[in-house]
């Protein structure tokens, strides 16, 4: 399967607790975004990466969120000290200069 | 302000015939690019389409064309020949920026549900 990957699919964890995904995206790209999408609403970007580079971040990625993309392949994003208000889909997007190819998500819960 | 709106919470279809899903965008930007993703139950964003904005022909790709109004700012999506699997959640977004200096982050809409029904 040459798409775009996200591990874990599911991750459910306690108000407090930090929480680390990963994306692996299509081998030849080299740009990586980050999206969340909560119920009944759109994605809405978080942070993207040119190659190793992370070059934006978006102003709803707060001091609890890190994203790396260390050797310009896989990314992970960490949440530190989860609150209820971050379950939400976590979507990884790569592509090319024009399209973007989604991952299936990671669906957190935080209880 | 919105700068992607689509003001279809919900659509209904019949089987065969052809929809079309409303998107209208606003940007100051002259170049920027227009996209359709369709997200099913199982949630996983499926690219189905793109228009550049420099782009003189309406892009289609089988069933899926775009009717790109510039100076109106819509960026419809037409589905013709409807089919049961088509049922899903779509959604208009847009790229802004000018070429390479684009990061290309997109903006979604609301989404609007596509129902077929049989």
């Amino acid at each position: 399967d040459t798409g775009v990957s996200q591990n874990p699919r599911h991750k459910i964890t306690k108000r407090g607790q930090n929480v680390t995904f990963r994306c692996d995206p299509i081998s030849e790209h080299n740009r990586l975004y980050w999206y969340r999408q909560t119920l009944g609403q759109g994605p809405e970007f978080l942070t993207y990466f040119q190659n190793e580079a992370q070059l934006e971040k978006s102003r709803l990625l707060s001091d609890r969120f890190s994203a790396e993309r260390p050797k310009g392949s896989f990314s992970t994003l960490e949440i530190q000290r989860t609150e209820q208000g971050d379950s939400a889909m976590y979507l990884c997007a790569s592509g090319p200069r024009n399209e973007q190819f989604f991952g299936p998500g990671t669906r957190l819960t935080v209880l | 302000a919105q700068k992607i709106t689509q003001t279809q919470p919900g659509m209904f279809v019949q089987e065969k015939e052809a929809v079309t899903l409303d998107c209208t965008y606003d940007t100051s930007d002259q170049s920027y690019g227009l996209f359709w993703y369709k997200q099913p139950s199982s949630g996983e964003m499926i690219f189905l389409i793109y228009q550049g904005s420099y782009d003189e022909q309406n892009a289609t790709e089988g069933r899926y064309s775009l009717n790109f109004q510039k100076a109106r700012k819509s960026a419809n999506l037409v589905i013709s020949a409807s089919q049961l699997g088509d049922s899903a959640m779509y959604f208009c977004a847009m790229r802004e920026g000018t070429g390479g200096t684009s990061y290309g982050k997109l903006t979604f809409g609301q989404g609007t549900i596509l129902t077929v029904h049989p």
